[in-house]
């Protein structure tokens, strides 16, 4: 059975760093791009960040260019997601997806809340 | 950035009647890399329909979608019970990946 576990989320002040991981099981990590997506309390699903199987290339939403970096650790089938000079803005759930045919989200994380404030 | 539109916003509908949602791309969307997935309150999103008119394992066959370029539809005939929910549309064809801001599909 797939699963993708996240952790780390909390609260934190504006300007401040969280660490997101994902833990996933299940199926092959290695050989799959994973993505994060977010969603703002209320509000529609935004993509944030993918990384290829093997970690060579990195894409990113162009709001969170220069303060997230997405990585994963294939031999700990786990995908990270570092968040620095957070905003109010990024207030969101923020869930780990295994992209399939091309981009496509087949399975999701649980999700886990992270909250930008003072 | 390819931006997607989605019509209505809420759709109200009495069981068993069918559900034509409508995504409209600002571009083309290439290969139909287009998906649609189901969200309810609380829950993650599930994938429904990938490349425009696949539907993912375990889907029933009352939905389905079609179209390309930058106009596609999902269509639930005989809506039941559990198929009140949010629905969004995505493209994946292009960097970045976008969503559509949903549609609402509610108990009349």
């Amino acid at each position: 059975e797939v699963q993708l576990v996240e952790s780390g989320g909390g609260l934190v002040q504006p300007g401040g760093s969280l660490r997101l991981s994902c833990a996933a099981s299940g199926f092959t990590f290695s050989i799959y791009w994973m993505s994060w997506v977010r969603q703002a309390p209320g509000k529609g699903l935004d993509w944030v960040a993918n990384i290829k199987h093997d970690g060579s290339e990195e894409y990113y939403v162009d709001s969170v260019k220069g303060r997230f970096t997405i990585s994963r650790d294939n031999a700990k089938n786990s995908l990270y997601l570092q968040m620095n000079s957070l905003r109010a803005e990024d207030t969101a759930v923020y869930y780990c997806a295994r992209p399939v045919a091309g981009g496509s989200y087949d399975f999701w994380g649980q999700g886990n809340l992270v909250t930008v404030s003072s | 950035e390819n931006v997607l539109t989605q019509s209505p916003g809420t759709l109200s509908l009495s069981p068993g009647e069918r559900a034509t949602l409508s995504c409209r791309a600002s571009q083309s969307v290439s290969s139909n890399y287009l998906a649609w997935y189901q969200q309810k309150p609380g829950q993650t999103p599930r994938l429904l329909i990938y490349g425009a008119s696949t539907r993912a394992t375990g889907i029933p066959d009352r939905f389905s979608g079609s179209g390309s370029g930058t106009d596609f539809t999902l269509t639930i005939n005989r809506l039941e019970p559990e198929d009140f929910a949010v629905y969004y549309c995505q493209q994946y064809a292009t960097s970045p990946f976008t969503f559509g801001p949903g549609t609402k599909v509610d108990i009349k």
